[in-house]
């Protein structure tokens, strides 16, 4: 069973940095691109990065490129999101996700449950 | 860069058939194939649809997802309480490398 668990989701004053860890289970990890997604209230679901199997491919949705930086571990089967100059608008639960078939960019289909990043004066 | 549009919000009573639409601003959809997620906030998103029409193991046949030109639908028959949730489409986007969400439409059940 596929298992992703999100971790490092804090309260923080705008201006400032976090890092998120994701640790998955159940699959191939180093063969699947992995994404980090992001919910508010205010603006619903959005995607926020994208990496490859390989870590060769990232991607950053325009509202965090040049802020945030994805990596990931696949000697530790661990995904994570370098996140700085954080700003209000960051608040969000944010979901680690794999992507549905290896080796590709197809859709996400697992999903974490979340960590909550709250960035508040 | 592409931008998906949906209404904020749809309601239906028990048994009723519902259609959320989904457009696209360009191409996009027309070249790209949608997926629909449903999403209760708090807990994971669930994949409802993929490929415009396709249902993963699991996912009632109530459920279902079609494309014609720009726009998409996901419709939803036989309505039920616990079908209460916001609805996502979602396309990749190759400029971005990365995927478009929809702004969500939240469903009631009257």
């Amino acid at each position: 069973e596929v298992q992703l668990v999100e971790s490092g989701g804090v309260v923080v004053r705008p201006g400032g940095s976090l890092r998120l860890s994701c640790v998955a289970s159940g699959f191939t990890f180093y063969d699947y691109a992995m994404i980090w997604v992001r919910h508010s209230p205010e603006k619903g679901l959005e995607w926020v990065s994208l990496i490859s199997w390989d870590a060769s491919t990232t991607s950053y949705a325009d509202s965090v490129k040049g802020r945030f930086t994805i990596s990931r571990d696949n000697s530790k089967h661990s995904l994570y999101l370098q996140m700085t100059s954080l700003r209000t608008e960051d608040t969000a639960l944010y979901f680690c996700a794999k992507d549905r078939y290896s080796f590709s960019y197809s859709w996400p289909d697992s999903w974490g449950r979340g960590t909550l990043v709250t960035v508040s004066p | 860069q592409s931008a998906l549009t949906q209404p904020p919000s749809a309601s239906g009573t028990p048994g009723q058939r519902v259609t959320i639409s989904c457009s696209g601003n360009n191409s996009n959809i027309e070249t790209h194939t949608i997926n629909w997620y449903r999403h209760v906030p708090g807990t994971a998103p669930k994949l409802l649809i993929y490929s415009n029409n396709q249902r993963p193991s699991g996912v009632p046949d109530r459920f279902s997802g079609s494309k014609s030109g720009t726009s998409a639908s996901l419709a939803i028959s036989g309505l039920q309480s616990e079908d209460e949730a916001d609805y996502y489409c979602v396309i990749w986007d190759a400029s971005l490398s990365g995927w478009v969400f929809g702004g969500g439409t939240k469903l009631t059940v009257l």
